[in-house]
């Protein structure tokens, strides 16, 4: 793998307060993505990064914001969360010419 | 219109059989490929990527694509039942995946 590491790889939350979740990868690839994956819908591109705060928006951005001021780091906010954003969360990184995406463990958030 | 489109099944096949999964993309100027497999509650891993028309092998996975139809296509000859998983397609540009195609593989 890339070493590619997310923390917390669960948690509750409620309604309202802020969650931020972190990925951090031990290689130095250029590209870093955040998913969330619901059942029926497969993996929706949230955030993307091309390079230390270069930031874009994925398929389902709305309620969450992300930054990477480190090569190693991307985090995922969620600044009120709801309900629906209950779900299975995924970060993944490549390389640049990179034939090859990899995955971290994925983070469990249930927001109550 | 959804970038990249896929069944979701499930497509059941009995053991030693080929199991066909397809997928579809919309933007015509996408160059490359990747198919992942993800078992229930684990992450996804790659089979393989492809970028030139035509098929790609490797083992008992052939991986085809055109590029005129716009359509990928992953091939699984000799069906196990370990296959039994979720299998994704994505486009490279963005990492934008389908919604995964649920194969069921029957002893």
């Amino acid at each position: 793998d890339a070493g590619i590491t997310q923390s917390p790889r669960h948690k509750v939350t409620e309604t309202g307060t802020p969650v931020t979740l972190r990925c951090h990868q031990t290689e130095n690839h250029r590209y870093m993505y955040w998913y969330r994956q619901d059942p029926g819908h497969g993996l929706r591109l949230i955030h993307y990064s091309y390079g230390v705060k270069d930031t874009d928006k994925g398929e389902v951005s709305d309620g969450y914001s992300v930054s990477r001021s480190k090569t190693e780091d991307f985090l995922l906010t969620l600044e009120s969360a709801t309900s629906s954003q209950t779900s299975v969360y995924f970060c993944a990184n490549r390389a640049e010419g990179g034939t090859e995406a990899f995955f971290g463990q994925g983070t469990r958030l249930t927001v109550v | 219109q959804k970038e990249v489109e896929q069944n979701s099944g499930p497509l059941s096949v009995p053991e030693g059989a080929i199991a066909s999964l397809n997928c579809t993309y919309s933007d015509r100027g996408s160059q490359s490929f990747f198919w992942y497999r993800q078992y229930s509650g684990k992450s996804p891993e790659l089979i393989m990527f492809i970028y030139s028309n035509g098929d790609k092998e490797d083992g008992r996975f052939t991986a085809q694509l055109n590029k005129a139809s716009q359509y990928v296509s992953l091939l699984i000859r000799d069906s196990q039942p370990s296959d039994s998983a979720t299998y994704l397609c994505a486009v490279k540009a963005r990492l934008v995946f389908g919604t995964g195609t649920r194969l069921l593989v029957s002893p």
